[in-house]
């Protein structure tokens, strides 16, 4: 089974900082890799799929990049709404399809 | 706009069968492009994959819970179901059933439902 690790567990930062988040696979799992954002009492949003492709509706500061084991995702300025926990997911070898633990990003 | 309503029991009983049912709306759940899922999150903590299942019927489980997990799929009625058996305390978790993308490679999930609080107790 494939591993998701995510790092850090928890980052503070204050609004219009630069986010970067680290999502890192135990074996590649190629691009198939999406990312969602859960605030608290809300179901997950999709915000990348495919690595790097933003969703339908996902702000132009929200990117994804990285391919194999090491991916990352960045919020290149922090929005008050940005505040959230952010889970990586990955599908390789269907039907195994697995989620991260989670990276928090608080109000410093 | 796509919508997912999951309904069910709040409250089963250890050892016995959970039972949940999404019901699609504004939307065909017979469409080639998607399967349709459930994810469950304990609370607290993070999200797991419970199964998905395509309209044909072909069925798709997380291999940690297949020998407990049943997904069924009514396009009739346009909704699918959940069973998972032999609950215990550990399946306390919110229950989400949900959209995945079938056209993209990583399979990602862009509807879900709201949520519901399933707790196992005596």
């Amino acid at each position: 089974e494939i591993v998701l690790t995510q790092s850090p567990a928890t980052l503070s930062l204050s609004p219009g900082e630069r986010a970067t988040l680290s999502c890192r696979a135990s074996q590649s799992v190629s691009s198939y890799l999406a990312w969602y954002q859960q605030k608290p009492g809300q179901a997950p949003r999709l915000l990348i799929y495919d690595a790097s492709n933003r969703a339908t509706g996902i702000p132009a500061r929200f990117s994804g990049s990285g391919s194999g084991t090491d991916f990352t995702l960045t919020i290149s300025s922090l929005e008050p709404e940005d505040f959230a926990v952010y889970y990586c997911q990955q599908r390789s070898n269907w039907p195994s399809f697995t989620f991260g633990p989670g990276t928090k990003v608080d109000i410093k | 706009q796509l919508q997912l309503q999951e309904s069910g029991p709040g409250l089963v009983k250890p050892s016995e069968t959970l039972s949940l049912t999404c019901t699609v709306s504004g939307g065909s759940i017979s469409s080639s492009s998607y399967y349709w899922g459930w994810i469950r999150q304990p609370p607290g903590k993070g999200l797991e994959w419970i199964g998905s299942i395509y309209y044909s019927g072909s069925t798709y489980y997380n291999p940690s819970l297949k020998s407990r997990v049943t997904i069924s799929v009514d396009t009739s009625k346009n909704q699918f179901s959940l069973k998972l058996s032999s609950v215990t305390a550990a399946d306390t978790a919110v229950y989400y059933c949900a959209r995945h993308m079938t056209d993209f490679e990583s399979i990602p999930i862009d509807y879900w439902g709201q949520g519901t609080l399933v707790t196992v107790s005596s």
